[in-house]
């Protein structure tokens, strides 16, 4: 079955950029998602990229796919306080339907 | 913007009990999806819907059911609780017209089984 691994958590400062990596092992993903979960809150999608694209930028969001690694990262520039959350990576594949498969989920927090 | 409501924010039942979490949309949307949220195993799917009267199981069904009579409303039940089900409970829903994984999340019911 399908599986997504991500590093539990990250601290970065203020102003310094951020870059959360999430790995997957299902080769056949059609799109890979970042989802971003704030204290209390449901999860709101970030971004999503499809599997035949390398890279995607979107303000201060850049996400990187490496399908030969089947490698995702989101890299967030001049991380704010207010950038801190849970960030889940997920993806849906041929055959999947609708599902989405989540990740463990990477803690980010924040400092001053 | 679509809406997804989840009736409580906060449950406290006991082992043994009958327990319905509530997930309604506001917009004329296919999929629900019910999924539990534990640290460090990320979210896990339970059960899901594409449309009235049909539901389908996703990687951790036991111990569930779902009920899905009208397409707005979605629910998850547990038939008997047990202290391995307390956990947060997200339900979510998707428009196939957003494309594939575009979902929109309910704030969560954190349910406690004593």
């Amino acid at each position: 079955g399908e599986d997504v691994e991500q590093s539990l958590f990250l601290s970065v400062r203020e102003g310094d950029s951020s870059v959360i990596n999430c790995t997957y092992t299902d080769s056949s993903s059609t799109y890979l998602y970042w989802y971003k979960q704030e204290p209390g809150a449901g999860l709101q999608l970030l971004t999503y990229i499809f599997s035949n694209m390398d890279m995607k930028q979107d303000q201060r969001l850049t996400v990187l796919l490496n399908k030969k690694d089947k490698h995702l990262s989101l890299r967030i520039a001049d991380t704010q306080t207010g950038d801190s959350a849970i960030y889940f990576c997920a993806e849906s594949f041929t055959g999947g339907g609708n599902k989405l498969t989540f990740g463990t989920g990477t803690q980010l927090k924040v400092e001053l | 913007d679509v809406k997804v409501t989840q009736s409580s924010r906060y449950l406290v039942k006991r082992t043994g009990e009958k327990v319905f979490l509530e997930c309604v949309q506001d917009m004329d949307h296919e999929n629900m999806f019910w999924y539990r949220q534990d640290p460090g195993l990320g979210l896990r799917l339970i059960y899901f819907s594409y449309d009235v009267k049909m539901k389908e199981k996703g990687d951790i069904p036991e111990g569930y059911s779902v009920s899905r009579e009208k397409k707005e409303r979605f629910s998850l039940i547990l038939e008997s609780a047990s202290t391995n089900q307390t956990s947060m409970y997200l339900c979510a829903n998707g428009d196939r017209a957003l494309g594939l994984g575009s979902y929109t999340f309910g704030s969560g019911t954190r349910l406690t089984v004593v």
